[in-house]
């Protein structure tokens, strides 16, 4: 079964506690994004990686690190988390498939809450 | 920057077609997308549009004009379950950074 997983689901955590959310896929997809959304802001990405190794920022990626180790992992950072980063966060993995059409597959989320 | 514009809330009627209008300036274009999120869940994706003209999936259609900056997605035979939030995403590049819009809720209702 085609599938993407976050861990964990939800946390709650206090402002400079580094925490890592981890993303894995299973569908061996060389694009992995991870976007965060907030009420009346819609979706926004924060980081997208082309495949292991090649990473590069989307339209919020400050305070934020990501890494591509592994073509399945792409894993999530918050050195130093502060309460303006609480939110509710998507992990997403695609391929452009070679007819042209496109697939992707969102995790089910990660509601952060940092006080 | 990127600019993607959606209603914020439409409501139809079971059985009817309803048109979710997404227009677009963006520094680019490389494609636009069209997702379904049910309140509490994950988007779920729809549709990929790259080129001009109108794409169906059964029950969902997704249009593009390119030089119009314009996008609609189209559900027919509405049902109860499309009641959901609708979002609009543009691809401005030829990598894989994303602009969504904020997304139209439809309430569907009997």
């Amino acid at each position: 079964e085609a599938q993407v997983t976050q861990n964990p689901r939800y946390l709650i955590t206090v402002t400079g506690k580094k925490l890592t959310v981890t993303c894995s896929q299973n569908m061996n997809h060389e694009y992995m994004s991870w976007y965060r959304q907030d009420p009346g802001l819609g979706l926004r990405q924060i980081y997208y990686s082309m495949n292991v190794e090649v990473t590069d920022k989307g339209d919020v990626p400050e305070g934020y690190k990501v890494s591509r180790k592994e073509k399945r992992n792409f894993p999530l950072i918050l050195e130093s988390p502060s309460p303006n980063q609480t939110s509710l966060y998507f992990c997403a993995s695609s391929r452009i498939q070679g007819t042209g059409g496109y697939e992707q597959y969102f995790g089910p989320g990660t509601r952060l809450t940092v006080t | 920057g990127q600019n993607i514009d959606q209603p914020t809330e439409m409501t139809a009627t079971e059985g009817a077609i309803v048109q979710i209008n997404c227009t677009y300036q963006t520094s680019g274009f490389n494609g636009l997308f069209w997702y379904q999120q049910h309140a509490g869940e994950a988007p779920t994706f729809l549709s990929y549009n790259v080129l001009d003209g109108l794409e169906e999936k059964g029950r969902f259609s997704s249009f593009l004009s390119r030089s119009k900056g314009y996008s609609y997605l189209l559900l027919k035979e509405l049902q109860m379950k499309d009641s959901a939030s609708y979002l609009c995403a543009v691809r401005p590049g030829g990598y894989q950074k994303v602009t969504f819009g904020t997304g139209t809720k439809l309430q569907v209702i009997p």
